[in-house]
């Protein structure tokens, strides 16, 4: 059973600082990482989304990588702004299950003006 | 990336009316949706996977007679949460996906459920 854990569950940063988020997970056999965003009482945004053949992916200020082998993927944010402050969710989708995604329990991001 | 409309975005009911979630896929077919539930300050849990045209297969602890779902197209599929208790406020969000080996799933934007 694929389980996801990320870390830390909150993180408290003055704008400006460049930031990381950690995501493991126990079975690398997956199809897709893929890392949302969700604002307190809104639904998911997706941010970046990751292809196990991929290592990495960016999008303006963020960039996530993929390591399959140690069961582990980042997004690292940079220069962090207010407007950043969100839940951040990672969903891993196993290779042998069409569409089914296990999200780990989201890591709260707070950045302070 | 393909569209999944999810409606409403949110819905207040009283406790012990039912209430309908609808999930569509706007550009694509879905042969296969999942239902996912958020408690506060939770992650989401699967609920029930959905093929188009069978009945769904829910997961460990979800009580299939309360939380209803239909699959009656390859377009909409329908949560429907019987006899709604205050417990069962919660964010609810679906995604779909064509049910092909690896493919993408798309989630829709969710819905509030709020019962007073």
């Amino acid at each position: 059973k694929q389980e996801v854990t990320q870390i830390p569950a909150a993180l408290s940063v003055p704008e400006g600082e460049n930031l990381v988020l950690n995501c493991s997970f126990t079975d690398s056999a997956i199809y897709n990482l893929q890392w949302f965003r969700q604002d307190p009482g809104k639904g998911l945004t997706s941010l970046l989304l990751i292809q196990s053949s991929q290592r990495e992916q960016t999008s303006g200020r963020l960039n996530a990588s993929l390591d399959k082998s140690s069961g582990r993927s980042t997004l690292y944010i940079a220069a962090s702004q207010p407007g950043d402050s969100a839940t951040y969710l990672c969903a891993v989708k196993v290779s042998t299950n069409a569409g089914k995604s296990t999200f780990g329990d989201g890591t709260t991001l707070t950045v302070k003006p | 990336g393909a569209v999944v409309s999810q409606h409403p975005s949110r819905v207040i009911c009283k406790s012990g009316t039912s209430v309908k979630i609808e999930c569509r896929s706007l550009d694509f077919q879905a042969t296969t949706m999942f239902w996912y539930r958020q408690f506060p300050k939770q992650s989401l849990m699967l609920m029930a996977t959905s093929n188009e045209g069978s009945k769904a297969t829910y997961e460990q602890g979800v009580e299939k007679d309360k939380f209803l779902i239909n699959h009656a197209s390859l377009t909409l599929s329908t949560l429907t949460v019987t006899s709604a208790h205050p417990e069962d406020s919660s964010f609810y969000i679906c995604s779909a996906a064509t049910g092909a080996p690896n493919t993408e799933a798309f989630f829709g934007q969710g819905t509030r459920l709020t019962v007073v």
